[in-house]
């Protein structure tokens, strides 16, 4: 299949550690992010969302904080497992459909 | 059920040739999306559509690209008079909603197109 991300950031963790990928935005009026995990050969599917008017949201095993005054993004995952291995990316939105997807980061997972 | 579809997954064309890329949305979704992606970097934005009104076609290159959606289904991405530089994966995405209650975008495979 396809590879993406031949020459990302790349992040590497053991399994059952936590991960921690980071991002920054760039437009202050964005209202809405999301973060994307993309598998070789594969069209980016849909993690987790947060809007701007929260700092925290939390879902299964990931959690995503944001930071408004420094436009930055992160994405937790706790108790990393190898089916996580892929590259991450957020996107931001501002008070359209259109969606801005950032620089994507790879995790590799080690056992 | 299904998730979105597109067709062809990989097309060769040589340069000057028009392309026609096809994308079938999940069923019932409002919105539909067209992006390209180059290795190693995340979606660019082309176009969307709610329903079959092109509501913002501000990431379209320039005017050899065209999308329509005419039945507020099935959209057709069209690269007229390609060029090398075409060259990338071409995906579509759906969302049940635009804005309000949902942003959730489901993305397809994509077509990988190579104009030689």
């Amino acid at each position: 299949g396809e590879s993406v991300g031949l020459h990302l950031p790349t992040l590497s963790v053991q399994e059952g550690d936590n991960s921690i990928i980071n991002c920054a935005y760039s437009n202050s009026a964005s209202d809405y992010f999301i973060w994307y995990k993309q598998e070789s050969g594969k069209g980016p599917q849909f993690i987790i969302d947060i809007r701007s008017n929260m700092d925290k949201r939390q879902g299964q095993r990931v959690t995503v904080l944001l930071n408004k005054t420094v436009k930055h993004l992160s994405l937790q995952i706790a108790a990393t497992q190898p089916g996580d291995s892929a590259v991450y990316f957020c996107a931001e939105n501002m008070d359209t459909d259109k969606l801005i997807f950032g620089t994507g980061t790879r995790l590799q997972v080690f056992p | 059920g299904a998730g979105v579809s597109q067709s062809p997954r990989y097309k060769v064309t040589k340069r000057g040739q028009d392309v026609a890329l096809r994308c079938d949305p999940i069923s019932g979704h409002v919105s539909l999306y067209w992006y390209r992606q180059a290795l190693g970097q995340g979606p660019e934005f082309l176009t969307y559509f709610n329903y079959e009104a092109q509501q913002d076609k501000s990431g379209l290159p320039n005017d050899r690209f065209s999308a329509e959606r005419p039945e507020g289904s099935i959209s057709t991405l069209t690269i007229q008079r390609t060029e090398q530089r075409d060259s990338a994966m071409y995906r579509c995405a759906s969302s049940f909603d635009s804005g309000g209650s949902s942003y959730e975008q489901y993305f397809g495979p994509g077509t990988r197109l190579t104009v030689t």
